[in-house]
């Protein structure tokens, strides 16, 4: 079956610590998405990558990280400098105006 | 820059038709999203709008008008399962492929 996995599906980090959020796709799809969606709100794009080795910032990439290494995979990792990183997170593929998504991390900071 | 605006809730009554309206200011676009969302879960493509016009698939249909700068998302025989959130999104020209999302309307289905 083709798709996004995400995981884990519940994640929960004590303050301070940094975690890395997984992301696959084998859609065989260029372009990845990280957005942030908290309760009751649309979703924030965080990054993204139009091509391997290559991704921009999106509109509140303070505190993340991600890396593209390869096509199928886009990690993200929320560092201890993200000062509210309790959200769902979710990614996504697309192969031209049509998003895929996962379906997402919720991340609690305890 | 870029915005879209939807309703941030509308109620209708099951098997009445509804109308989720998403208006926008952008300087360029390539066609108009939308998207479905159940609480909890992930947002799911549901049409796409390249051309001005109507498009129909089964119960959900959606328009553009780019002269309007205005397009909505049509919901007809409602039913409670289609109580979720509704997004808009564009990809705007010279945005690197990504989207721009409304708020979202959050629909809710009534017996």
């Amino acid at each position: 079956d083709g798709g996004i996995t995400q995981s884990p599906k519940y994640l929960f980090r004590k303050e301070g610590q940094n975690v890395t959020l997984s992301c696959e796709q084998n859609l065989n799809h260029d372009a990845m998405y990280w957005y942030r969606q908290d309760p009751g709100q649309g979703l924030r794009l965080i990054y993204y990558s139009q091509i391997v080795n290559d991704f921009q910032k999106g509109d509140i990439a303070e505190g993340y990280s991600v890396s593209r290494e390869k096509k199928e995979s886009f990690p993200l990792t929320v560092t201890s400098a993200q000062k509210n990183p309790t959200a769902f997170y979710l990614c996504a593929s697309s192969g031209a105006d049509t998003q895929y998504f996962g379906p997402g991390t919720r991340l609690t900071v305890l | 820059g870029q915005s879209l605006e939807q309703p941030s809730e509308v109620t209708a009554v099951e098997g009445a038709i509804v109308q989720i309206n998403c208006t926008y200011q952008t300087s360029g676009f390539y066609g108009l999203s939308w998207y479905q969302q159940h609480d909890g879960g992930a947002p799911t493509f549901l049409s796409y709008n390249a051309l001005d016009g109507l498009e129909e698939t089964g119960r959900f249909s959606s328009f553009l008008s780019r002269s309007d700068s205005y397009g909505y998302l049509l919901l007809q025989e409602l039913q409670m399962k289609d109580s979720a959130s509704y997004f808009c999104a564009v990809r705007g020209y010279n945005q690197g492929g990504k989207l721009i999302f409304g708020q979202g309307t959050e629909l809710s289905v009534k017996p």
